[in-house]
């Protein structure tokens, strides 16, 4: 079975500064991860996607994600944090068969001035 | 967003009492899914759905039943809602190995 761990509940950073969200995952195949982003009291959007294309994957708002088998990671980052981004982040592991995916708990950024 | 609308947005009831959720989509995807969210736990699948009248069971299927008559709409019913039924719930669609997109969510409290 798959599944994703997202390693903080909380990352704390101030505006302007570096975002490393982390997520570990296990797969028994080569796995199809995504991060999803969810503003308060809202649905949740797709940041970005790794289909065992290229390993580093650009997505929106100045996201990205490397993909590291040696190390069954998927971590996030951005290297500029904005107040905007200040939401719930998922990191997802796409299951076998028909496209069902599996959740990581999310990590909570906040952002300071 | 893409096109999927959940209704109601909110709901109130009591224990015990039936409750539907509905998902209705205009992107003619195959794919449709319900989940809860609980703080803590991320999001879980409940049912879903892979066409008409073809639905199966998630992670946590115990109290709820799904009906699927057409494409364009999924139904997420609790027969006899509890408490620990209250939550955020959200449908997602996709067409096949595509990403899911996401509806707004139905905050529902059973009091």
């Amino acid at each position: 079975a798959q599944s994703v761990t997202q390693l903080d509940s909380h990352v704390s950073v101030s505006e302007g500064t570096p975002v490393l969200l982390r997520c570990n995952y296990s797969s028994s195949y080569s796995p199809s991860l995504f991060w999803y982003v969810q503003h308060p009291n809202k649905g949740l959007q797709l940041l970005l996607k790794y289909t065992s294309a290229a390993t580093l994957v650009k997505g929106i708002n100045g996201f990205e994600a490397e993909f590291k088998k040696s190390e069954t990671s998927f971590h996030l980052t951005k290297p500029s944090a904005h107040m905007s981004d200040a939401a719930e982040y998922f990191c997802v592991v796409r299951n076998s068969g028909y496209s069902t995916l599996t959740f990581g708990k999310g990590t909570m950024l906040l952002v300071s001035p | 967003d893409a096109g999927i609308t959940q209704s109601p947005r909110h709901k109130v009831t009591e224990t015990g009492t039936p409750v539907t959720l509905r998902c209705h989509q205009t992107e003619n995807h195959r794919y449709m899914y319900w989940y809860r969210q609980d703080p803590g736990h991320g999001l879980r699948l409940i049912h879903y759905s892979y066409g008409v009248k073809d639905t199966d069971k998630g992670e946590v299927s115990d109290g709820y039943s799904v009906s699927r008559s057409k494409t364009e709409d999924f139904l997420l019913t609790l027969e006899s809602a509890t408490s620990s039924q209250t939550s955020v719930y959200f449908c997602a669609i996709s067409d096949g190995g595509q990403p899911q997109h996401f509806g707004d969510g139905t905050r529902l409290s059973i009091l």
